[in-house]
């Protein structure tokens, strides 16, 4: 079966401070990866995805994530945050499988605050 | 383009009560998920319909019922609402494989005293 793992319920940092939230899955076939994010009382949105090439993927606002297959991570990393990246961030995985059913294996969510 | 729609955004409904949460998307997509997100507990999925005319069950489907109405439509029913089902119900559309983003709706805030 399917799992991720989002290492850290809760990450507080500075403005312009750099920041790194953890996401690990375990997965007998090949995945998908994405990001989400959450802004208060909102849906969520992509925020990136790796699909395949290049390892390390970036968003329009600066985030980026890199896919390690040895180490089963993709973590989300963005050099220098704003108080407008308060929000709740998802990791989650797609399994190339057939019986997949184009469902998404979510992880529990990172709450990332932004304080001045 | 709408996106993803969804009726209502608040309700209060007590213990036993019924009611259907209604979503609707523009996009032609062929994949619709209703989750609930509920705190510390991330999304959960109750039902998802991988296409018109199918539905399947997901994580936590006790306690409700969905109808794909047509390729736009994905309504949930609770039948007999329990204080259990408070949460918050996200509608999800999706184009059609595993490589493809799902859109989300904006949320129904659900209460059941």
């Amino acid at each position: 079966a399917q799992s991720v793992t989002q290492l850290d319920s809760q990450v507080p940092v500075f403005e312009e401070a750099p920041v790194e939230l953890r996401c690990n899955y375990s997965s007998s076939v090949s995945v998908y990866l994405f990001w989400y994010v959450q802004y208060p009382n909102q849906g969520l949105q992509l925020l990136l995805k790796y699909l395949s090439g290049s390892t390390l993927v970036e968003s329009i606002n600066g985030f980026e994530a890199e896919f390690n297959k040895s180490q089963t991570s993709f973590h989300l990393r963005k050099p220098s945050v704003h108080i407008s990246d308060t929000a709740e961030y998802f990791c989650a995985v797609s399994p190339l499988s057939a019986g997949n059913n184009r469902k998404l294996i979510w992880g529990l969510g990172t709450s990332l605050a932004v304080n001045p | 383009n709408a996106g993803v729609t969804q009726t209502p955004k608040f309700q209060v409904l007590k213990t036993g009560q019924s009611m259907t949460l209604q979503c609707a998307q523009d996009m032609n997509h062929n994949s619709m998920y209703w989750y609930r997100q509920d705190p510390g507990m991330g999304l959960r999925l109750i039902y998802y319909s991988a296409s018109e005319g199918t539905t399947d069950k997901g994580e936590v489907p006790n306690g409700y019922n969905v109808s794909r109405l047509n390729k736009r439509e994905f309504s949930l029913r609770l039948e007999s609402a329990a204080p259990s089902q408070t949460s918050v119900y996200f509608c999800a559309s999706s184009l059609q494989g595993a490589r493809d983003e799902q859109y989300f709706g904006p949320g129904t805030r659900l209460t059941v005293t």
